[in-house]
């Protein structure tokens, strides 16, 4: 059975730094991309970046609006992927989700989330 | 970056109402588009890919057609465990973008 489980996230304040994990089983890891997507209290989805498999480099994509500040990585070993957010803004208060990213088939397991709060 | 617009971004239906949902895209995707189903407090599911693949362990009553700029989703008879928000996402180019949801509430 697929599983991805977020953690990490918690109250920080503006300007802080944070870093989220998402650990998978139930699939091979290393195969698959990864993305993680975030959700405004009452508001839509929003991409945030992508990690791509081993076969890719590993290369990543990102958000214009968290460009710079976040940045994805993964560690195959412990099929785990990270999300570390610096200079954390209000605005990314948020329920962060990583995803597995069948590409054009779409993201076809989700995490539960975790909840990030960015205040003073 | 490509826009998608759903509409409507309310619906009030009920069981057994045939619903339809649009999702306009800026800029022509082909058939590059997800959909997913997300109810309160809950992850999304997705439901549909490529437009209109059935993802596994998805109703039949769930489908999605079109491609280029304009797609839909349609659910052929609503039923209670539908209610929920529907969003739709491209898959085509980077930035990935999702649609602003189609919240589906009963009448």
């Amino acid at each position: 059975e697929v599983q991805l489980v977020e953690s990490g996230g918690g109250l920080v304040q503006p300007g802080g730094s944070l870093r989220l994990s998402c650990a998978a089983s139930g699939f091979t890891f290393s195969d698959h991309h990864m993305d993680w997507v975030r959700q405004a209290p009452g508001k839509g989805l929003e991409w945030v970046g992508r990690s791509r498999k081993k076969g890719k480099n590993y290369a990543t994509e990102y958000a214009a609006s968290v460009k710079g500040r976040f940045t994805i990585s993964r560690d195959d070993s412990k099929t785990s992927l990270y999300l570390q957010m610096n200079s954390l803004k209000t605005e990314d208060t948020a329920a962060y989700y990583c995803a597995r990213d069948s590409m054009m088939y779409g993201f076809d397991y989700w995490g539960l989330g975790t909840l990030v709060t960015v205040s003073s | 970056d490509i826009q998608l617009t759903q509409s409507p971004s309310f619906l009030s239906a009920s069981v057994g109402d045939r619903v339809t949902i649009t999702c306009r895209a800026s800029q022509d995707i082909s058939s590059n588009l997800a959909w997913y189903q997300q109810k309160p407090g809950k992850a999304p599911n997705l439901l549909i890919y490529t437009a209109s693949t059935l993802q596994s362990g998805v109703p039949s009553r769930f489908s999605g057609s079109g491609s280029g700029t304009e797609f839909t989703l349609t659910i052929s008879s609503l039923q209670p465990e539908d209610f929920a928000t529907y969003y739709c996402q491209q898959l085509n180019s980077y930035p990935l973008t999702f649609g602003g949801g189609t919240k589906v509430e009963i009448k």
